[in-house]
């Protein structure tokens, strides 16, 4: 398996635009997150889906920010309008349903880094 | 006050140094704690992970939790150039709770 995919490694946009990240997770992962890393705040977890469902999303800045994931093998999460404070490292990663398994094993993407100006 | 303290660094050490990384955590609910790995330009990579106290060794790293004190470490042998990255400690509450991540440490071993 190729692991988590996300695109674009790199965006660069201006104040004001919509910005889309995408991911693809591992194949058989029920699970599916997206993070924000910044060096002020650390790893901050913004959303979750399980079976493709939002479970919670109490990271999520504000309404500017919206995730979906139509489907058990894609996911995005879109700024609009973005803003000069959006800019950071923004991670998906995905694990497997482990029921009763305790080891909360991630397996992250190599991140979007997003650059607004 | 953030529930998962890191020294952030840079922590620098020559290459063959014993590395010590620790995170300290305010929440006593805390079972299980993780070490992950995460070199420049990637996502972090799961290294090590164990349940409650005590110690557990896979190769030249040891992990190390002390629940009394709710102090964890990470302690890393004959270090090596390709340690270099920064290590982020990470817990979890119960089965399918959520992680906490500490702010991570940026470790350089020079050769």
């Amino acid at each position: 398996d190729a692991g988590v995919i996300q695109s674009p490694r790199h965006e660069v946009t201006e104040m004001g635009q919509e910005v889309t990240l995408r991911c693809k997770p591992i194949s058989g992962h029920d699970y599916l997150f997206w993070y924000r890393q910044t060096m002020m705040r650390g790893l901050e977890l913004l959303i979750y889906f399980n079976n493709n469902v939002p479970i919670d999303d109490s990271g999520m800045p504000e309404d500017r920010f919206s995730a979906k994931m139509p489907n058990a093998s894609f996911s995005t999460l879109k700024i609009q309008p973005s803003e000069p404070r959006d800019s950071a490292v923004y991670f998906c990663a995905s694990r497997e349903d482990r029921g009763a398994a305790t080891n909360e094993k991630l397996f992250f993407g190599s991140g979007t880094q997003l650059s607004v100006l | 006050q953030k529930e998962v303290e890191q020294d952030p660094g840079p922590l620098s050490v020559p290459e063959g140094a014993i590395v010590s990384l620790n995170c300290t955590y305010s929440n006593s609910a805390f079972q299980y704690f993780m070490w992950y790995r995460q070199y420049s330009r990637k996502g972090p990579e799961l290294l090590m992970y164990t349940y409650s106290s005590g110690n557990k060794e896979d190769g030249r790293f040891t992990a190390q939790v002390d629940k009394s004190s709710k102090y964890i470490s990470l302690f890393i042998r004959d270090s090596q150039p390709s340690d270099s990255a920064t290590y982020l400690c990470a817990m979890h509450k119960y089965a399918g709770n959520m992680l906490t991540f500490g702010g991570g440490t940026r470790l350089m071993v020079k050769p």
